[in-house]
């Protein structure tokens, strides 16, 4: 089964905090995407990862192949950053994306 | 540069009926893919489209189809609606793979089937 699973699913913390979201998944992948939405819907594609590590900004991301997993983190967190960050892979055996449920953030001033 | 268009943003329909949402690309994008996002079932993945081609395709039943236009521009076509339909639709873009390329996604098309 072709499952993605991300940790926590909600996370409040404030603002200048150090954010850690965590996506596992259960098979080898070709890529992994790091997504943003923001409410009303809109989505920012934040990072595409097949190996190794991605830094812009205040964001990292970071994956490990070996262990199936990867983190999003965000460094000196702004209440701008409030939204819903899922993950989304591409299995190796696949051809279509598979998303993990989201982690809802919450940055309070 | 203007990013991916979703027309319409919102519509209502019912059980039954059929409805047409579309999305136009950036300029210069070959590749459109599509996603069907609900409370439920969140983000899923639907089908994708390079050059008038469908490439990838999720796991939905044949009522979600779709095409692309010489243009790059895609539409997509739900028929005989159900409730379960009920969904935000979002296309996204890409000037490469986007399994594996950049994602550009609308703002998307929320669909209300009553």
């Amino acid at each position: 089964k072709n499952e993605v699973e991300q940790s926590p699913q909600n996370l409040t913390a404030q603002e200048g905090e150090f954010i850690t979201i965590n996506c596992s998944y259960s098979v080898g992948i070709s890529a992994l995407h790091w997504l943003q939405q923001h409410p009303g819907g809109g989505i920012v594609s934040l990072f595409m990862l097949s190996s190794g590590k991605k830094k812009h900004g205040r964001l990292i991301a970071t994956i490990n192949i070996q262990e199936k997993h990867s983190s999003l983190h965000i460094t000196a967190s702004h209440p701008r950053d409030s939204a819903v960050y899922i993950c989304a892979v591409l299995y190796l055996t696949g051809n279509q994306f598979y998303f993990g449920t989201g982690t809802s953030l919450t940055v309070i001033p | 540069k203007a990013g991916v268009t979703q027309t319409p943003r919102y519509l209502i329909k019912t059980r039954g009926q059929q409805v047409t949402l579309s999305c136009s690309p950036i300029s210069g994008h070959r590749s459109v893919s599509w996603y069907q996002q609900t409370p439920g079932q969140g983000l899923q993945f639907l089908f994708e489209y390079f050059s008038e081609t469908q490439r990838n395709k999720g796991n939905f039943p044949g009522r979600f189809s779709g095409r692309q236009f010489s243009n790059s521009r895609s539409e997509m076509n739900v028929s005989t609606l159900e409730l379960g339909d009920s969904a935000l639709y979002l296309c996204a873009s890409s000037s490469s793979d986007p399994l594996v390329g950049e994602l550009f996604f609308g703002e998307g098309s929320r669909l209300t089937v009553l």
